[in-house]
């Protein structure tokens, strides 16, 4: 069962470039969305929230397309410090406690 | 506040044990579960509860119990260790009832091996 799918990567990215990860939902009820970080060897973080209408926050661009299911996430001018594994989450309509995570990208920005 | 705090930090049991991994949360959250990572697998619920006293499965229960009897603290209970639980595990709590429509925080995790 491939809830959320994401490709898994590596994408080695060198400093300063654009980068962008695609995810892919099935579940048509699915209400909210979310892209985590997690680093290496520690706890995932909430990067930010999707919404429909697309949100920025800095070098991150999250976008939302209902109609085809699929998310994405835009870094622009990428650091070293954006190495680390990106997860897509995303929600059921009324559930509770049913957030289903990718399996992530990682990514590698080099100098 | 310390956040999201979990013990032991590692762990290493031999098949059939038991052992209890302890998640204490200080933000008054009602929501909090637990989430085993694995190699190659995204996040997969365990258990969760959206209140003191209130507890329910999630999608890879078995092998595991929990209790809630306050709202700070939901430990998970591994009735008898296999090698298949070897896994990374995470407690996260957030503020709403439901649990999925906030953010979620997580504890710095437990890694667990049993041989």
């Amino acid at each position: 069962r491939k809830e959320v799918e994401q490709d898994p990567g590596p994408f080695n990215v060198p400093e300063g470039a654009t980068v962008a990860f695609n995810c892919t939902y099935s579940n048509s009820a699915s209400q909210s969305f979310f892209w985590y970080r997690q680093d290496c060897r520690k706890e995932p973080k909430l990067l930010m929230s999707v919404y429909s209408s697309g949100n920025e926050d800095g070098r991150f661009t999250a976008q939302l397309n209902r109609a085809s299911q699929y998310i994405s996430l835009l870094i622009r001018d990428s650091k070293l410090s954006d190495s680390a594994t990106y997860l897509c989450v995303v929600s059921q309509r009324g559930s509770q406690g049913n957030l289903i995570f990718g399996k992530g990208t990682k990514l590698s920005v080099k100098p | 506040n310390a956040g999201v705090t979990q013990t032991p930090k590692f762990q290493v049991l031999k098949t059939g044990q038991s052992m209890t991994l302890q998640c204490a949360q200080d933000m008054n959250h009602e929501y909090m579960s637990w989430y085993r990572q694995d190699p190659g697998m995204g996040l997969r619920l365990i258990h969760y509860s959206v209140g003191a006293g209130i507890t329910d499965q999630g999608e890879v229960p078995n092998g595991y119990n929990v209790s809630r009897s306050t709202t700070e603290d939901f430990p998970l209970r591994l009735l008898s260790a296999a090698p298949s639980q070897t896994s990374v595990y995470f407690c996260a709590s957030s503020t709403s009832g439901t649990g999925s429509t906030d953010t979620q925080y997580f504890g710095p995790g437990t890694r667990l091996t049993v041989l």
